[in-house]
């Protein structure tokens, strides 16, 4: 079936590094996606990982990808207060055009 | 900034009326995508068009519809709304899609919010 799962809370302290952890169902998705929503705004591309990649960096975040495990991970370094949204694991499963979201995690920074 | 707009941003209205909500996807693009925020279904697809056709279907209602123009800008209508349809919609487009033997990013607009009353 389709499905992706991610934790729905996420509380670091600013300057620590986040890990937001998510888990997918179709072993044929070819690309994975991490969109990033804040407050009231739409959701905005963070980075997406190809599937025969088992990581990927862009500045302060790092994606990694267990295909055996089904098991993607988007890690924020240095964490700030301006990072405090709602991060969503998506794919687009085999045969499909659609993004499949989870359910989101919602990353607070404290001081 | 995506490149994807979309309006009204916001949008209320009452129990039974019809709104036709506006998406204009990225220049080039020629995929766009319409997708539903809510609290109790979290980001659902709705459906796709691609060059002016209807490529695949979600979780759409009956009462909603939607199109692509040959300018490739597309409208999702929504009608007899009900008070469960008050919700985040997204458009997103991409350069093409995964049926066409791609698997192209899609680039979200802001979403329209709707409320329904």
């Amino acid at each position: 079936g389709e499905d992706v799962e991610q934790s729905l809370f996420l509380s670091v302290r600013e300057g620590d590094s986040s890990v937001i952890n998510c888990t997918y169902t179709d072993s044929s998705s070819t690309y994975l996606y991490w969109y990033k929503q804040e407050p009231g705004a739409g959701l905005q591309l963070l980075t997406y990982i190809f599937s025969n990649m088992d990581m990927k960096q862009d500045q302060r975040l790092t994606v990694l990808l267990n295909k055996k495990d089904k098991h993607l991970s988007l890690r924020i370094a240095d964490t700030q207060t301006g990072d405090s949204a709602i991060y969503f694991c998506a794919e687009i499963p085999g045969g499909y055009n659609k993004l499949i979201f989870g359910a989101g995690t919602r990353l607070a920074v404290h001081p | 900034d995506s490149g994807v707009t979309q309006t009204p941003k916001h949008l209320i209205t009452a129990t039974g009326q019809r709104v036709t909500l506006r998406c204009s996807p990225r220049s080039g693009d020629l995929s766009v995508y319409w997708y539903q925020q809510s609290l109790d279904q979290g980001l659902q697809f709705l459906i796709q068009y691609y060059n002016g056709e209807e490529r695949a279907k979600g979780n759409i209602l009956e009462r909603f519809s939607a199109q692509q123009f040959p300018d490739l800008h597309s409208e999702l209508n929504l009608s007899s709304l009900e008070l469960g349809d008050s919700a985040l919609y997204f458009c997103a487009s991409s350069v093409r899609d995964r049926t066409s033997g791609y698997t192209d990013t899609q680039y979200f607009g802001p979403g329209t919010r709707l409320t329904v009353l």
